[in-house]
């Protein structure tokens, strides 16, 4: 069945420093690629997303880039802060599914 | 606050009692969603519903039960068959979406249910 793969588990970097998280995926069809982020004790929520009919998006200091011949995308921080410690969820999906599955999560620290 | 949510905050249950976790949206969304998030795992799919009267499995569906009589509404029912159901569940929902359309299909999710077996 479909499946997501994230990598890696957990990653700690410097404030300023960059953080690259990596997902495959294996269902061919898909073409919506989610990123969610979820703050301690809270609710994951939407930080970016892409399409398989572009190779990269960004905002602000954070970018995404897709390579769908080799079913692998990535979420890229720049400049990163302590308040993006947290945990980063990836996704996909095929606008032709309603189902929508998940990557087993990065927990992201960021120290001052 | 997001227009969904879940109720109550705090579970607990005895082994051997099912229970009903309450999810509701007023978002007017038709695609709805339960998940299961372990510490340190990612987010699992139990159940989903594209529609009215109409849901599917998702990849681990074994001991757990859901109702879609409304549009607003999608309860998860986690019973007794549940070997191990202490867990933090997510309710969420989505627009359906079209790729051509560029119509915003985020997920909203609610602020989660920990379930705690007693």
């Amino acid at each position: 069945g479909e499946n997501v793969e994230q990598h890696p588990s957990t990653l700690s970097v410097q404030e300023g420093d960059s953080a690259v998280i990596k997902c495959t995926y294996s269902d061919s069809a898909s073409n919506y690629f989610p990123w969610y982020k979820q703050e301690l004790g809270k609710r994951p929520q939407l930080i970016i997303d892409i399409r398989s009919n572009v190779g990269e998006k960004k905002d602000q200091r954070i970018a995404v880039t897709l390579n769908k011949t080799a079913k692998h995308f990535s979420l890229h921080i720049t400049e990163t802060q302590p308040e993006d410690s947290a945990v980063y969820f990836c996704a996909a999906r095929p606008d032709s599914s309603y189902k929508l599955i998940f990557g087993s999560g990065t927990r992201l620290l960021v120290r001052p | 606050d997001g227009g969904i949510t879940q109720s109550p905050k705090y579970l607990f249950r005895k082994e051997g009692q099912n229970v009903t976790l309450s999810c509701e949206q007023n978002l007017n969304h038709d695609a709805m969603y339960w998940y299961r998030q372990d510490p340190g795992q990612g987010l699992r799919l139990i159940y989903y519903s594209q529609i009215v009267n109409d849901f599917q499995k998702g990849d681990i569906a074994e001991g757990y039960s859901v109702s879609r009589e409304k549009k607003e509404s999608f309860p998860l029912t986690v019973t007794s068959a549940q070997k191990n159901p202490t867990a933090f569940y997510l309710c969420a929902s989505r627009l359906p979406g079209t790729g051509s359309s560029g119509m915003n299909t985020e997920a909203f999710f609610g602020q989660g249910t920990r379930l705690t077996v007693v």
